[in-house]
């Protein structure tokens, strides 16, 4: 079965710095979508994008923020300048647009600021 | 008032036992509705949608009330390998919409 991947599984970064979490998405798939879920808490909405914007965002995704699809195959995220509470795991998804598929997650980055 | 709210638990039963999980949300524009899994550091990864009629996925049950905007899941004959938490989550809207988590309840089933 096809997956969503995502690397590096655990980044490690100091407050302050920027970084980019990467994932590709599943190749026939055309909405994109990144969540993140700070530890014991619920799963979050960050943005969807899809036809090389985003179409929705949240108000944690703030202009520290950004995404993007510099090639056909990988989606990323940016944090500008990270903050302690920026660490969480962030999810990567993606779905089709067939009636009834589901959202297919990727396994994570686990994001820790210190 | 959060988008959705769950029993908090922990759940803790025996195997071969029956439990259940509900669920609340505050928005009526939802119109889908979903039972996820989350193992312990892992990707939620659908277990349901979750249909009006209600629906059954062998040994999971679930239920939608939209006049109560109440959602349940019932798991009968409880194995180990289902101790996890149980993620409720809405969409409004498009089916390509965000989804909305509910914060999970945690199930450990004992031999």
């Amino acid at each position: 079965e096809p997956e969503v991947t995502q690397t590096p599984s655990h980044q490690v970064t100091q407050m302050g710095q920027e970084v980019i979490l990467r994932c590709v998405p599943i190749s026939n798939h055309l909405y994109f979508y990144w969540y993140r879920q700070i530890l014991g808490q619920k799963v979050e909405f960050l943005v969807s994008f899809y036809n090389n914007e985003i179409s929705e965002k949240s108000e944690i995704f703030d202009d520290q923020f950004s995404v993007e699809r510099p090639d056909g195959s990988n989606f990323t995220l940016k944090i500008r300048s990270t903050k302690l509470e920026d660490s969480a795991m962030y999810f990567c998804a993606s779905i089709s647009r067939e009636a009834g598929s589901p959202l297919h997650f990727g396994n994570g980055t686990r994001l820790t600021v210190t | 008032r959060k988008e959705v709210e769950q029993d908090p638990g922990p759940f803790n039963v025996p195997e071969g036992a029956t439990v259940a999980f509900n669920c609340t949300y505050s928005n009526s524009a939802s119109q889908s509705f979903f039972w996820y899994r989350q193992d312990c550091r892992k990707e939620p990864k659908l277990l349901m949608s979750v249909y009006s009629s209600g629906n059954e996925d062998g040994r999971f049950t679930a239920q939608l009330n939209r006049a109560s905007q109440y959602i349940s899941l019932l798991i009968r004959d409880s194995k180990l390998s289902d101790s996890a938490t149980y993620l409720c989550v809405v969409q409004r809207g498009s089916t390509l919409g965000r989804l909305y988590f509910g914060r999970g309840t945690q199930l450990t089933v004992w031999p």
